[in-house]
């Protein structure tokens, strides 16, 4: 079984719905992630958590909330979708570690589209 | 702050041929240097990394990088590449200190011809 999951894994919804995309982990990880990717722009930070009562703003927040509902599970929301969230979405986890690196394990993307 | 720059969006090569992708990083700080590998319609994972010490690292799948403090480089190299190495492959770089915050490059497609 994969140790990060993603559901769902395709989505296509209308402009101004809202949308919920979920992240489990299994590997027992305190720090999760979430980031879009967009053709040319590589992967950019939208949200991070370090704990369930820790949660940062990344470097593209604006249209997107999180929610850190235990340990494992890690939602993101999109309130009122727009087209130019079109995009492939990667949830992604590391631990504390103590060598002031923490290895990244990435989920396999939720693609979502917005008509 | 920090930034990665990949020279090259698509490397064409053919199988067997060498290949190198290029990654140039800025950073007024020290860093730590990665390459992720995406495979179709799948997620990313890790490479290769260097953290410290010898500036030649090896990865996976007979890949490996070259750190170059003073050229701000971060090269990935492959003697002879094979079909099932199409892919993208990321450049990534973490400040020290930076709070787990990779910097991502835009990514290069590389494509193996028969």
């Amino acid at each position: 079984d994969a140790d990060v999951t993603q559901t769902p894994r395709n989505r296509i919804t209308k402009t101004g719905k809202r949308i919920m995309l979920e992240c489990s982990q299994t590997k027992g990880h305190d720090r999760m992630y979430w980031y879009r990717q967009d053709p040319g722009l590589g992967l950019r930070l939208i949200y991070y958590s370090f704990d369930v009562k820790d949660i940062n703003k990344g470097e593209i927040s604006d249209g997107y909330s999180v929610s850190r509902q235990a340990q494992a599970k890690f939602s993101l929301s999109l309130e009122s979708a727009i087209p130019n969230q079109t995009a492939l979405y990667f949830c992604a986890t590391s631990d504390l570690g103590t060598s002031g690196y923490n290895e990244q394990f990435f989920g396999p993307g939720t693609r979502l589209t917005v008509l | 702050a920090q930034s990665v720059t990949q020279l090259d969006s698509q490397v064409p090569v053919f199988e067997e041929a060498p290949v190198e992708l290029r990654c140039n990083y800025s950073s007024s700080v020290s860093v730590y240097l990665f390459w992720y590998v995406q495979y179709p319609n799948q997620g990313l994972q890790l490479l290769l990394k260097y953290l410290s010490g010898s500036t030649l690292v090896k990865g996976i799948n007979g890949f490996e990088a070259e750190f170059n403090k003073s050229q701000t480089s971060f090269h990935l190299r492959k003697p002879s590449v094979h079909i099932s190495d199409t892919a993208e492959y990321f450049c990534a770089v973490l400040a020290y200190g930076s709070a787990s915050k990779i910097i991502f490059g835009s990514g290069t497609r590389l494509s193996i011809r028969p």
